[in-house]
């Protein structure tokens, strides 16, 4: 299985900072790999897909990058509503796994 | 738009049988993979098994296989998770997530189901 690892797990910031998330997959995987955002009490909602593609409707404060093994979300400006779980994906191959996700926190 | 409305929440008994569902509206129910996803209480994402309502097809991960039994209606472009045995582990949100066209990962989620339970 491909293990994919997030760090930091949780991070404090004010608004305006520049965040990023770093997320390492066990083996290369190419760039098969997503990033969700997920706020208190609602459902993941996907943000990036392929590593650096941006999902419609999606601030372009966030940003993808990486490939390999080695990928990174960066939220350039970070805003009030930034406030969320942040989780990657691998999809190389079976089973899918998820990274541990990365609480944000505004200061 | 794409939609997919899961059932409300359920509190139950541990042995009790449960069955949740989950609505796929705004596209062609029978070409997309349909995943369930649990979410333990404050712990992170766990994809349990993945449906293909054209043919229901389907795919459970390892931990969960045995465990649950997935199934899909599309007459009524419906997902189901069941359970016949509940145990106070499955304490969880339970979602249900669309997969991307020809890609492995989730393009649209429900808004998830809570399983919780009373003494």
């Amino acid at each position: 299985d491909v293990q994919v690892t997030q760090s930091p797990s949780f991070l404090s910031a004010s608004v305006g900072d520049k965040v990023i998330i770093a997320c390492r997959a066990s083996r290369a995987i190419s760039n098969y790999l997503v990033w969700y955002q997920q706020k208190p009490g609602k459902a993941p909602k996907l943000l990036i897909s392929a590593a650096s593609t941006l999902q419609s409707g999606v601030p372009s404060r966030f940003s993808g990058s990486g490939s390999g093994t080695e990928f990174t979300l960066t939220i350039s400006s970070l805003q009030p509503e930034d406030s969320a779980t942040y989780y990657c994906q691998q999809f190389a191959s079976s089973p899918l796994t998820f990274g541990g996700g990365t609480k944000v926190e505004i200061k | 738009d794409v939609q997919l409305v899961q059932s409300g929440a359920e509190v139950k008994k541990p042995g009790e049988s449960l069955r949740i569902s989950c609505k796929g509206s705004g596209y062609s129910f029978t070409t997309y993979w349909v995943a369930w996803v649990r979410q333990m209480p404050g712990k992170g994402l766990d994809l349990m098994g993945i449906i293909y309502p054209g043919d229901s097809d389907t795919r459970y991960s390892p931990s969960f296989r045995g465990q649950v039994t997935i199934s899909a209606d599309k007459s009524t472009s419906t997902a189901f998770l069941q359970w016949d045995s509940l145990k106070a582990s499955d304490t969880a949100v339970y979602y249900c997530a669309r997969r991307a066209f020809n890609y492995e990962y989730f393009d649209s989620w429900g808004q998830g189901t809570l399983v919780a339970f009373s003494s």
